[in-house]
Parts: C-alpha cells; structure tokens; sequence
C-alpha cells in the first residue's frame, strides 16, 4: 500500500520557467512533510519542509504548499535552473512518533532544459 | 569531511554469501538508518537507531542484521546473499526528529 505517491515520473522545463512538483498522501495521521533531491550516484539531499500547522513554506527558489483537505503537497521551482535537473522525492512522517520514519513517494525526474 | 559516509560503494557478490556494508557519520547526530532503494526506485526504510538502541525493525528478513558499535556507526550485515538483494542502500543521520542526512549509498549486486 502506497501511501505516499509522486503520479508523474519526470517532467521538462525550460530554463527561468517554473517546475511544479506534485505528490499525494493517504495517510491523514501524517503530519510533516518533506522534500529531497537527489542526483545520479550520490544520496538525497534535505531540500524543503513543511508541518501540517503550515500551507505553505518558501525558502529561496524553492516554495512548498499543502493542501490538507485534498491531501497533497507541492513544490515550486521558480526560476528553474539547470542545476536543478534531479530526482525529487516528496516524503511524509506521523509527528507522533519519534523514531524519524519517513515515507517516500517513489520520485519525479526534473530536466531543465538550457 | 564527508557527513555521512558509506563503504564500499559498489558490491559484487555471489548468492549464498555473507556481506556487510558499513556507515559512519560525523555530525554527531543519535539515530541512524538504513533505506533499499529497490529497482523501482522506491527508497524504504529498513532501520532505525537511536543511541546504539534499535527503534524501528521494519518487516525484513533475519538475513538482514544491523549493528550500532556507538552512535556514529551503525553497519549491515547480510547473510545468504539473494539476488532479490540486489538494490542501492542508504544510511542515514538526524538529529531534528525528520531532517535526516543521507550517505552517498551503496549498490549492491548479487549474482
């Protein structure tokens, strides 16, 4: 059972335009979001986060909003740089526990185009 | 001075054999992990330690050992290696509950 779940597998902009990444969730007990970056051959990276107390987090570039009712997130790239061609994973936690489980949807490819 | 780091990054081996994959962090964070990203790329977590004490086991096989020497290590072991095995593993490090810190990975191929 999927929980968390990333419905485009790549997507391709142009450079300066914006990327938006989607990502869904069916678990109502999630209650912190996330989202990593990774290029070939290495690990992910922490890019952005949001708390469910939050419908939107910007830092920089990057903006992040959640939509609870309808149980999805969002991440907007703008303007998009070549640099951020990657793989994006949106991942998602229950606040309650404290172990740090993360659920990771299965990734978005973004290609940005010079 | 790398945060986290995995070795070796590659891995060759036969079914049937015993490997273990290593993890060290230097950011002086409690809990660890381990994650497969599987062929479908879906990254899952496998393991979590939180001061040498294992918190989360999640439904993996016995083949599949975790060790926390101390807090900044925390390595694999896998016995009778199966070519369903075959994957990349990420360790991990965080100290805030959600903001974990990956190694650069390890990919394993059983043949």
């Amino acid at each position: 059972d999927q929980q968390v779940k990333q419905n485009s597998p790549s997507l391709s902009v142009q450079e300066g335009r914006i990327s938006i990444l989607n990502c869904d969730y069916t678990n109502s007990m999630f209650d912190y979001f996330l989202w990593y970056k990774k290029y070939p051959a290495e690990g992910p990276t922490f890019l952005i986060s949001i708390s469910s107390i939050k419908d939107k987090n910007e830092d920089g570039r990057f903006t992040v909003f959640l939509n609870k009712s309808a149980k999805h997130l969002s991440l907007h790239i703008v303007p998009s740089q070549p640099g951020d061609s990657a793989v994006y994973f949106c991942a998602a936690s229950v606040g309650s526990s404290n172990t740090g489980k993360l659920i990771f949807g299965q990734g978005t490819t973004l290609q940005v185009k010079p | 001075d790398t945060a986290v780091s995995q070795t070796p990054k590659y891995l060759v081996t036969q079914m049937g054999n015993d490997k273990s994959i290593k993890c060290e962090q230097n950011l002086g964070h409690d809990t660890m992990y381990w994650y497969k990203q599987d062929s479908k790329k879906f990254l899952k977590i496998m393991f979590s330690y939180n001061n040498k004490e294992l918190i989360i086991n999640e439904t993996v096989p016995n083949r599949f050992s975790p060790k926390s020497p101390d807090k900044a290590h925390l390595n694999l072991h896998i016995n009778s290696l199966e070519l369903g095995d075959s994957a990349v593993y990420f360790c991990a490090s965080s100290q805030v509950r959600n903001e974990q810190y990956f190694g650069p990975g390890t990919r394993l191929t059983v043949t």
